[in-house]
């Protein structure tokens, strides 16, 4: 089956730390992905995605991701954490087919240290 | 640009009363809209997909006569909660698909609606 894993529930790092989210995913081929950022009682704000290309792709507030098609991840990553980073980050991925639906994984909860 | 639009952001009910959100795509057509339910410190759950002019596909487990879905215009969706119970008491995000052919994979979200039946 399809689906997607964020083996990490919570994060807590200090402010200017650097940052790596990790995601997995499960499927047959190459699907489309993407990290959202959710901060508390809100709707999702889209980072990044990747759809083909280069793999290392770039998003909004400085962050990036690296897709590897070998170890089936989509990890996520921030040179130096921002305070106002703290927010749950979700990947997700969309498989071929049907309407495009996303799958998310579990979140990441990121806690900032000052 | 592509912004979507959710209202109410949160609705306090009697059980047994309807409740009616709101998705609107306010600067991009969406022939295709979804709607999710997200409970606390968990993941988004689709619920269903709705397609502008035609029935709903509803996921496995999720009542369609609970969950009604109506995507009337390529711009608005609603999701009516009916006869609601306490144990619907959630988070509902809706999320639009722009129909233009470079951001046709991208789901852009609402801000959410956080409904609590008494």
């Amino acid at each position: 089956a399809q689906s997607v894993t964020q083996p990490d529930i919570h994060i807590t790092v200090s402010e200017g730390a650097s940052l790596e989210l990790r995601c997995n995913y499960s499927y047959g081929a190459t699907p489309y992905l993407f990290w959202y950022v959710q901060s508390p009682g809100q709707g999702l704000q889209l980072l990044l995605k990747y759809f083909s290309g280069d793999t290392l792709v770039q998003g909004i507030k400085g962050f990036e991701a690296e897709f590897k098609r070998s170890q089936s991840s989509f990890n996520l990553r921030k040179p130096s954490v921002h305070w106002s980073d703290a927010a749950e980050y979700f990947c997700a991925v969309a498989f071929a087919g049907g309407y495009n639906k996303l799958i998310f994984g579990a979140g990441t909860r990121l806690a900032v240290h000052p | 640009g592509a912004v979507v639009s959710q209202h109410p952001s949160r609705v306090i009910c009697k059980s047994g009363t309807s409740v009616k959100i709101e998705c609107r795509s306010l600067d991009f057509q969406a022939t295709t809209m979804f709607w999710y339910r997200q409970f606390p410190k968990q993941s988004l759950m689709l619920m269903a997909t709705s397609n502008e002019g035609s029935k709903a596909t509803y996921e496995q487990g999720v009542e369609k006569d609970k969950f009604l879905i109506n995507h009337a215009s390529l711009t608005l969706s609603t999701l009516t909660v009916t006869s609601a119970h306490p144990e619907d008491s959630s988070f509902y995000i809706c999320s639009a698909r722009a129909d233009s052919r470079g951001a046709k994979n991208i789901q852009y979200f609402g801000a959410g609606t956080r409904l609590s039946v008494l």
